[in-house]
């Protein structure tokens, strides 16, 4: 199996540039997660899908879109690159919500220069 | 508004000996609570969680945690700690909702 497939690993953008982070799940998982990871700030979420057609934003939506329309693959787009967009992104997936466990993938490292 | 704190950014311990990672959390009702582990240039691995019932959970490699409702906490701990324990380590909190909220995160240094 393989989980949760994140493209590309690494990136460096110009600021300003455009991108689109690709995730992609295998498990048939309804729940899909994009999380970012800056140093000492743990991860914050910044959007999440319950299901296909459906998105919503999390704490840190600004500067991002996402879309899902299908089970399998939750992107995520940044339109015109910041520095303070930096970061490692994280795309997860679960089942459902609750005590349901997070699948996630291996991380996309992004640099904006 | 659900929340989670780790008040230590890192904890050291030498290895055969027990440790502790502190969390406690803020939400309203019952929470599920997580543990999940992430390794050097890895995505986060999930290593254990409560939901209802006893509140000492074990889980992956040895680990467990305690639930305590009073002190609002979910301690990890282990009895004896490995090098290979050496890692971050994040406690997450969720209520009956989509969220799953995570702390800052706690790096574990285990020393030979």
């Amino acid at each position: 199996n393989a989980g949760v497939t994140q493209t590309p690993k690494f990136r460096i953008l110009k600021i300003g540039q455009s991108m689109t982070l690709q995730c992609t799940q295998d498990m048939n998982h309804n729940y899909m997660y994009w999380y970012r990871q800056d140093p000492g700030m743990g991860l914050k979420l910044i959007y999440y899908s319950v299901g296909a057609g459906i998105t919503d934003k999390g704490e840190v939506p600004n500067g991002y879109n996402v879309s899902r329309s299908t089970t399998e693959d939750f992107p995520l787009r940044l339109e015109l690159a910041a520095p303070s967009q930096t970061s490692v992104y994280f795309c997860a997936s679960s089942g459902a919500a609750g005590a349901n466990v997070l699948t996630f993938g291996a991380g996309s490292r992004l640099t904006v220069l | 508004a659900q929340s989670v704190a780790q008040p230590e950014d890192q904890v050291n311990v030498a290895e055969g000996n027990p440790l502790t990672v502190k969390c406690t959390y803020s939400v309203s009702g019952n929470p599920y609570l997580f543990w999940y582990v992430q390794y050097p240039n890895r995505g986060l691995q999930f290593l254990l969680k409560y939901i209802t019932g006893d509140n000492l959970v074990k889980g992956s490699y040895g680990f467990e945690a305690e639930f305590n409702k009073s002190q609002t906490s979910f301690h990890l701990k282990k009895p004896s700690a490995l090098v290979s324990d050496s890692a971050l380590y994040f406690c997450a909190v969720r209520r009956n909702t989509d969220k799953l909220i995570f702390g800052t995160g706690t790096r574990l240094q285990v020393f030979p």
